[in-house]
């Protein structure tokens, strides 16, 4: 069974770069779409951009300017790379591969950012 | 852009009732890729349905889908104590992905 953990720091300071990994375990890389998604504090889910195992990709615009999404099928990981952070930027990191729909969620990581 | 709204904010009912969430996508959807998603506090969201109607693995037959364009909706046929949870609505046939705000399934 396909299982995905979040990992990271749990604090990064503003103006600094926050970067996550998304480890995948049980199954494959390929052929699926692997997306990242954020849920600030309180509030409801907001689409990040996903990573094709080929290496396309697809932003939200709202966030393109400062994201990059990769992928390292050897050691089936994926990164999330979000630069210039603020405190808006607070929120709990999901990953999540989708096929028909975003099926299987990791369990998210809370990243604050806060000096 | 797709706007999904979703309808109501929250659903006050009681254990074996149904519950009718809505949720309409402004320009309409010209696919059928519409997903449901239930989130319990301190959990990830879980995929209920995909392509407006198809439920996910493992998902009781009492959650059912419907709907194509604008309007779609999730419905529960009887509540069980653990549907008690926040539903959001997912659009991903046009960039950027798009969820609904959310409707809160609370106990009456």
């Amino acid at each position: 069974q396909v299982q995905l953990q979040e990992s990271g720091p749990g604090l990064v300071k503003p103006s600094e770069t926050l970067s996550l990994t998304c480890s995948v375990s049980g199954g494959s890389i390929s052929p699926y779409y692997w997306t990242w998604i954020r849920q600030p504090p309180g509030k409801g889910l907001e689409w990040i951009g996903y990573i094709y195992y080929s290496g396309s990709t697809n932003y939200n615009p709202s966030l393109k300017s400062r994201v990059t999404i990769s992928v390292d099928t050897s050691k089936k990981q994926l990164s999330l790379r979000l630069t210039s952070v603020t405190a808006a930027d607070t929120a709990v990191y999901y990953c999540a591969r989708s096929w028909r729909g975003m099926d299987v969620w990791g369990h998210g990581t809370s990243v604050t950012v806060s000096s | 852009e797709i706007v999904l709204t979703q309808s109501p904010g929250t659903l006050s009912l009681s254990p074996g009732e149904r519950a009718t969430l809505s949720c309409r996508a402004s320009p309409s959807l010209a696919s059928s890729y519409l997903a449901w998603f239930q989130q319990k506090p301190g959990q990830a969201p879980r995929l209920l349905i995909h392509g407006a109607s198809s439920r996910a693995a493992g998902i009781p037959d009492r959650f059912s889908g419907s709907g194509s364009g604008t309007d779609f909706t999730l419905t529960i046929s009887r509540l069980e104590p653990e549907d008690f949870a926040v539903y959001y609505c997912q659009q991903y046939g046009s960039s950027p992905w798009t969820f609904g705000q959310g409707t809160k399934v609370e106990i009456k």
